[in-house]
């Protein structure tokens, strides 16, 4: 099972809404709505932001939200602010109880 | 509240094996799906696999089938991940993340470092 596509880096200005993309295939993110986003500030363990596509835990501003179309997912952060710099990783249940991360996102402030 | 805390960093030679410990409380134990995942330095998260704790049934992605091994004590509500014949490039942070039941990892422990190197 090969990783999920990302861009390597996003940027934006404090404010502004962002988009990161994840892209994998018809037998990934395609056929299941299981695609989870997390959050990585350096040194520190992931957070979970979304599951099921576009759902928020509890806690979790709704400045970030989830979609997906076709075999894409993407999580936009709006409102940019300098706390959201960080790593941003998707990943997508595959069947069989399996699962598979993106290649990782670094969201950049300006 | 829910937290899972992990074992102390470790240093390995290549070969070797190692046992990294989760253990967790704020919830009942055997009532979620405990996962593994790692990351190696610089680099993307990676998914290792699952236990069940209430069956000790297991799940290992695909990479890790002969060298990782997932069990649980619930007398002490504790996961483990063993990881034998230790190369190089098995120098990581190992993380335990707990599920909730709708296939996202939903909490994480802080991780331990292993060090392989001779």
């Amino acid at each position: 099972q090969s990783a999920l596509t990302q861009p390597a880096s996003v940027s934006g200005s404090p404010g502004q809404s962002i988009t990161i993309s994840c892209t994998g295939t018809s037998s990934d993110v395609g056929s299941y709505n299981r695609v989870s986003w997390y959050q990585q500030h350096p040194d520190k363990a992931p957070k979970l932001m979304i599951y099921e596509g576009s759902k928020r835990p509890s806690g979790i501003s709704n400045r970030f939200s989830g979609s997906k179309s076709g075999n894409t997912a993407s999580l936009t952060i709006s409102g940019l602010q300098a706390e959201d710099e960080a790593d941003y990783y998707c990943c997508s249940y595959v069947g069989g109880s399996f699962y598979v991360f993106g290649t990782g996102t670094k969201v950049t402030v300006l | 509240q829910v937290q899972l805390v992990q074992s102390g960093a470790e240093v390995k030679k290549p070969g070797a094996s190692v046992k990294v410990s989760c253990k967790a409380s704020g919830y009942t134990f055997t009532g979620y799906y405990m996962h593994w995942v790692r990351q190696a330095p610089g680099q993307g998260l990676e998914w290792m696999g699952w236990i069940n704790p209430n069956s000790g049934d297991t799940n290992y992605a695909q990479k890790f089938q002969d060298w990782v091994t997932m069990t649980r004590d619930t007398s002490i509500n504790t996961a483990y991940m063993e990881l034998s014949r230790l190369k190089s490039d098995d120098t990581a942070v190992y993380y335990c993340a707990m599920e909730l039941g709708r296939q996202a990892f939903d909490i994480w422990g802080q991780g331990t470092m292993v060090t392989v190197s001779s």
